[in-house]
């Protein structure tokens, strides 16, 4: 089965830039999303298609995915982006997430 | 705006059978994929498996053999089976709206509208 690698955590700085990242094999060649999950909420999703950003989620959200890796990036970031953040792909009929990364301002 | 309800016992004992209801509101269920996510306290997200309104499905291989889901278009709701139970069944259960389809020579699935979870607990 088909498997995905993040980082447990990441921290950064208010102001300074996240790199969330998530490894698979040919990820590149898969239409990657992201999810931003807060405590005691439900799942947001912020990044689909690799790169697009659904409606309402702020411009310092983007994403990229190239090769056997897929980022997320956050510019600017500030404490209210602090929450778990998963990728996740589609791969033999089967939606497939990362194991998730918690994201700390610090 | 679409908004999803999952319904069902917070309760069920091992062995038993695992039934939950997600009902949608502001939209209709037709011409979407319907997905069903779980997450054990503390951990990450697991994919149950989806449903297409015409009632076509996929599940997670991992669970197929325990793994049920169902569609009622006329009520817009579907729903998830999931039998023979444990304890490491035990977890929020979301439901959730994933729009699905190819574009330039690539399959895409996300899910961009989740209902607010419901716990379940496995115990006797």
């Amino acid at each position: 089965s088909y498997e995905l690698t993040q980082s447990p955590s990441v921290s950064v700085y208010p102001g300074q830039t996240a790199s969330i990242t998530c490894s698979g094999d040919k990820l590149g060649d898969k239409y990657a999303c992201w999810y931003q999950q807060k405590p005691g909420q439900s799942p947001v999703l912020v990044i689909y298609q690799d790169s697009k950003r659904p409606s309402g989620i702020p411009e310092r959200f983007s994403g990229s995915n190239s090769g056997n890796t897929a980022t997320l990036t956050i510019s600017g970031t500030q404490a209210m982006d602090e929450a778990d953040y998963y990728c996740q792909v589609w791969d033999s009929s089967t939606g497939v997430f990362g194991g998730g990364t918690k994201l700390t301002v610090l | 705006q679409v908004q999803l309800q999952e319904s069902g016992p917070g309760l069920v004992k091992p062995s038993e059978t695992l039934s939950l209801t997600c009902t949608v509101s502001g939209g209709s269920i037709s011409s979407y994929y319907w997905s069903w996510i779980r997450q054990p306290a503390g951990k990450g997200l697991e994919w149950i498996g989806r449903i297409y309104s015409s009632g076509s499905t996929n599940y997670n291989p991992s669970l197929k053999s325990r793994v049920t889901m169902s569609v009622d278009t006329s009520k817009n709701q579907f729903s998830l089976n999931l039998n023979s139970v444990t304890a490491a069944d035990a977890a929020v259960y979301f439901c959730a709206r994933a729009p699905s389809g190819t574009t330039t020579g690539y399959y895409y699935y996300y899910m961009d509208v989740w209902g607010k979870g419901t716990t379940v607990t496995v115990s006797s």
